[in-house]
């Protein structure tokens, strides 16, 4: 079974400029989050989709970031412009239902640093 | 606010010994997961606990959970190199009308010495 994909794996910005990260989740899974991991702490949930609609994004800063799910498959998060503080790895994780039980998949991440 | 706190926050232990993370959470949750993150890595789930006096064991990682007291154990028994990784709880909140999502605890860095 092919797992979340997720690209690019490293990017180097400066601050103030944008950037992109993709993610494709496992097939079938209804549910995809994004989450950021900033060094020595735990995972923060930034985003999480049902299909292609928002059922949570109360700790996204949505002066600067957003995220699509289109077509309720694959999901973009966008830093616009992005400051010292967003540099993190980047994590997306899909499950087939949120969490009721059913394990929920880890893609690999994409690991920002903002100069 | 949620909290969820782990201790310690690093361990380094010998190999053949047996230690004990513990994980303590704010809020009412009856579901309760352990990951593991290798340097680099994404995270792994290793267990799910679902329900008050849950455990689950695998190889020389054993959980369990424990939802009157808001705490959940990870016992490593007899550790080897391999088990060396930083591990997380992490909680979902029950929260009637909620989305259900999963907060993560600080995580425990695990060192085993040979």
């Amino acid at each position: 079974e092919a797992g979340v994909a997720q690209s690019p794996r490293y990017k180097i910005i400066e601050k103030r400029q944008s950037v992109a990260f993709w993610c494709n989740p496992i097939s079938g899974h209804a549910t995809l989050y994004w989450y950021q991991q900033i060094l020595g702490q735990g995972p923060k949930l930034l985003i999480q989709f049902q299909n292609n609609g928002v059922v949570d994004d109360s700790q996204l800063p949505k002066d600067r970031f957003s995220a699509e799910r289109l077509k309720g498959v694959d999901s973009t998060l966008k830093i616009q412009p992005a400051k010292l503080e967003d540099s993190a790895v980047y994590l997306c994780a899909s499950s087939l239902e949120p969490w009721t039980g059913v394990k929920a998949f880890f893609g690999q991440g994409t690991r920002l640093t903002v100069v | 606010e949620l909290k969820v706190e782990q201790n310690p926050l690093f361990l380094s232990m010998q190999e053949g010994k047996n230690y004990t993370i513990y994980c303590n959470y704010s809020t009412t949750s009856d579901r309760l997961y352990w990951y593991r993150q290798d340097p680099g890595k994404s995270l792994e789930s290793l267990f799910v606990l679902l329900s008050n006096g849950a455990v689950k064991q695998e190889g020389r990682l054993m959980a369990s959970l424990d939802t009157k007291a808001r705490l959940s154990t990870l016992h490593i028994t007899a550790a080897v190199h391999d088990l060396s990784a930083t591990y997380f709880c992490a909680v979902v909140p029950r929260k009637p009308g909620a989305t259900n999502k999963l907060i993560f605890g600080t995580g425990t860095l695990l060192a085993v010495q040979p």
